[in-house]
């Protein structure tokens, strides 16, 4: 059965330079959410997108940015990057907003490293 | 704030014995999940409890939801070294959105 993917799945920036992380849902799936992960940490989530709308948002920098495209793709953007935002960052996707009751479905994870 | 506690933080059991971690708030959940993620990958749904009281059974695992839908628990049985993970406990809050506990990094020793 086809999974949520993600890509690229390693990622290596540089300091105040830019990365775009992108995540495609299961066929069907019409919810999307990011969650960041550091070391030896829980996942904490950043934002969710509901039929290409946003739907909630977490403690999520402003140098980030998402959005859901109309084949219910996201993509996370983020800018000036910091040595801090070194993490896995997941994407999960789910029909409708029942996440809470049905459960997620993670992709693999983008692990982004900044040096 | 909802927060979920888990408890231990880590566990390191020889093969075969049985083992108990739990999942604990203050704060009423919707339902309870427990996810099992492996180094580098994204969390694997294990199960999801709704009713307060409710017990699910997944091979050697059984998890088991408070009647007040406050806390989880879940056990192993005859642990083996494909048990090796973090389990994480995560409840579905009133915007529907996950919010996921610390995790309990379990090694089981062959």
């Amino acid at each position: 059965a086809a999974g949520v993917i993600q890509s690229p799945r390693h990622l290596i920036k540089e300091k105040r330079e830019t990365a775009t992380l992108k995540c495609y849902p299961i066929p069907r799936h019409d919810t999307v959410y990011w969650y960041q992960q550091g070391p030896g940490q829980d996942p904490q989530f950043l934002i969710s997108f509901y039929e290409k709308m946003q739907s909630d948002k977490g403690i999520i920098p402003d140098r980030f940015s998402a959005q859901q495209f109309s084949d219910y793709h996201s993509e996370l953007n983020m800018s000036s990057l910091e040595l801090g935002d070194s993490a896995l960052y997941f994407c999960a996707s789910s029909l409708g907003r029942r996440g809470a009751l049905g459960g997620y479905t993670f992709g693999s994870g983008t692990r982004l490293t900044v040096v | 704030t909802q927060l979920l506690e888990q408890s231990p933080q880590f566990l390191s059991i020889q093969e075969g014995e049985n083992l108990t971690v739990y999942c604990n708030s203050s704060s009423v959940f919707s339902s309870l999940q427990w996810y099992r993620q492996e180094p580098g990958e994204g969390p694997v749904l294990l199960v999801t409890v709704v009713t307060g009281g409710e017990v699910k059974k997944l091979k050697r695992l059984t998890f088991q939801f408070g009647d007040a839908r406050k806390d989880s628990s879940l056990h192993i049985t005859a642990a083996q070294p494909g048990d090796t993970g973090l389990y994480l406990c995560a409840g579905g809050d009133r915007d529907d959105k996950i919010i996921f506990g610390k995790g309990t990094r379990l090694h089981i020793l062959p």
